[in-house]
């Protein structure tokens, strides 16, 4: 069974900080989405890495994967309150998208 | 492009009842799936339809839950009867194919199921 680990489960800053939140596994996955997902809402898609070793930058979030693509890791630059919300990884294969347990960061102004 | 509708948005029934939630995916989209978010954690995928047919549904408590899309479109979700551990909220997403990287999940905003 393919599992993804999410840490920390729930963090808490001020504005201006920076964080870095982990999604690791012991499988192997074709690609590594990231989602935020808000009260009342589905998640919504931030980005798709797909190679070992891949960075990508969105604005203030940078997505890597790892060498093995076995985990990833999502890292915010000078956080803002409009960045609070439920962040997931979810690890692609065997046709099967498999969601981690997800973060919930709370920015506080 | 309209987005993945989902309905009812809130549902709250007693234990051993019956529900149902309906999902229209994005037109189109040929991929339908089905998740269940309990509060605090990740989506669990609970079946996973390619058209009308079924991909997964290795997750799917059969002898309770149901699920079907007829005409490869809409699709509805099936409780009978309700635990509490039902409560939840499920989710419905659709994706243009299952081309994993290359075909993204999107999203309906759920329906929050309360079992008493």
């Amino acid at each position: 069974t393919q599992l993804l680990e999410q840490s920390p489960q729930f963090l808490s800053i001020q504005e201006g900080e920076n964080l870095t939140v982990y999604c690791n596994s012991s499988s192997v996955f074709s690609s590594l989405q990231w989602y935020r997902q808000e009260p009342g809402e589905g998640p919504v898609l931030l980005v798709t890495v797909v190679t070992g070793g891949e960075v990508k930058k969105l604005k203030r979030l940078t997505f890597q994967f790892g060498d093995a693509r076995k985990d990833s890791s999502l890292h915010i630059t000078a956080a803002q309150p409009g960045d609070t919300g439920l962040y997931l990884c979810a690890g692609e294969g065997s046709y099967k998208l498999i969601f981690g347990s997800g973060t919930r960061l709370l920015v506080r102004p | 492009e309209a987005g993945v509708a989902q309905s009812p948005r809130y549902k709250i029934i007693e234990k051993r009842q019956s529900v149902a939630f309906w999902c229209n995916p994005i037109s189109g989209h040929a991929t339908l799936y089905w998740y269940q978010q309990i509060l605090g954690q990740g989506p669990k995928l609970l079946i996973q339809f390619q058209n009308n047919g079924v991909v997964d549904d290795s997750q799917l408590p059969k002898d309770r839950f149901s699920a079907e899309r007829l005409k490869g479109v809409d699709s509805t979700l099936k409780i009978q009867p309700a635990k509490l551990e039902d409560s939840a909220v499920y989710l419905c997403a659709s994706s243009f194919d299952w081309t994993g990287s290359n075909s993204p999940l999107h999203f309906g905003n759920g329906t929050r199921l309360t079992v008493t």
